[in-house]
């Protein structure tokens, strides 16, 4: 699987859009970008997931460049309970069934 | 809504024992992922198996060994545990169909090798 590149973390206050950004440069034409996250004590959550137009649903958006060797991950308006570890992971389209390859995350601390 | 079920939540064993891990998949999901997350650690990918045959292997050892049974349940059978083998485990599932990409993970099992 491509590389993935995150910052180690984040920080932002309650009620505030987050944006994470992930960068993967060496991004293949089949692969799409996930994101997971993973709450404290409990196992990781699908948040999105998308190819080449900016998606949104009822958690969160992502937001696709162009050229495809970046994304960003929008946290319309953070609360307490999105305190987590995020992942950005590339899968290719046909690999459904397939482990996710986790890298390191951004771990997003939210300031009430 | 139903979730992932994993048993036993925590398990205690000693070096050089077996421990069996169970996963119930969510109904009509026929692919199965198995975790590994050691302590301060990202999750590993280990194994994964769809409709009862492997489909995926990552980071397992050869200690480790695991099935898929035709009710869709998975078992992951470790044995010669060592103290390294502490870590969570957690158990993912996919719905029936093979363009669908989202993995439900459970809660996982939490175990300690002393």
């Amino acid at each position: 699987d491509a590389k993935t590149t995150q910052p180690n973390s984040m920080e932002s206050n309650e009620e505030e859009p987050v944006h994470l950004p992930c960068n993967h440069s060496t991004i293949s034409g089949t692969d799409y970008i996930h994101w997971y996250r993973q709450l404290p004590s409990q196992g990781p959550e699908y948040v999105i997931h998308g190819l080449t137009s900016n998606v949104n649903n009822r958690m969160a958006s992502l937001a696709i460049a162009e050229d495809r060797k970046s994304s960003t991950l929008i946290l319309h308006r953070a609360t307490l309970r999105d305190a987590a570890v995020y992942y950005c992971i590339l899968r290719d389209w046909g690999g459904g069934a397939d482990g996710l390859t986790f890298g390191k995350g951004t771990h997003l601390i939210i300031q009430p | 809504a139903a979730g992932v079920i994993q048993s036993p939540r925590h398990l205690i064993k000693e070096k050089r024992e077996t421990a069996t891990l169970k996963c119930y998949p969510i109904p009509r999901h026929d692919t199965v992922y198995w975790y590994q997350q050691g302590p301060g650690q990202d999750p590993q990918f280990l194994i994964s198996f769809y409709e009862k045959m492997q489909s995926d292997k990552g980071s397992i050892p050869d200690r480790f060994s695991a099935q898929q049974f035709s009710d869709y349940h998975s078992e992951l059978n470790m044995s010669s545990l060592e103290l390294g083998d502490s870590a969570l485990y957690f158990c993912a599932s996919r719905p029936l169909g093979s363009s669908y990409n989202e993995q439900f993970f459970g809660p996982g099992t939490r175990l300690t090798v002393l």
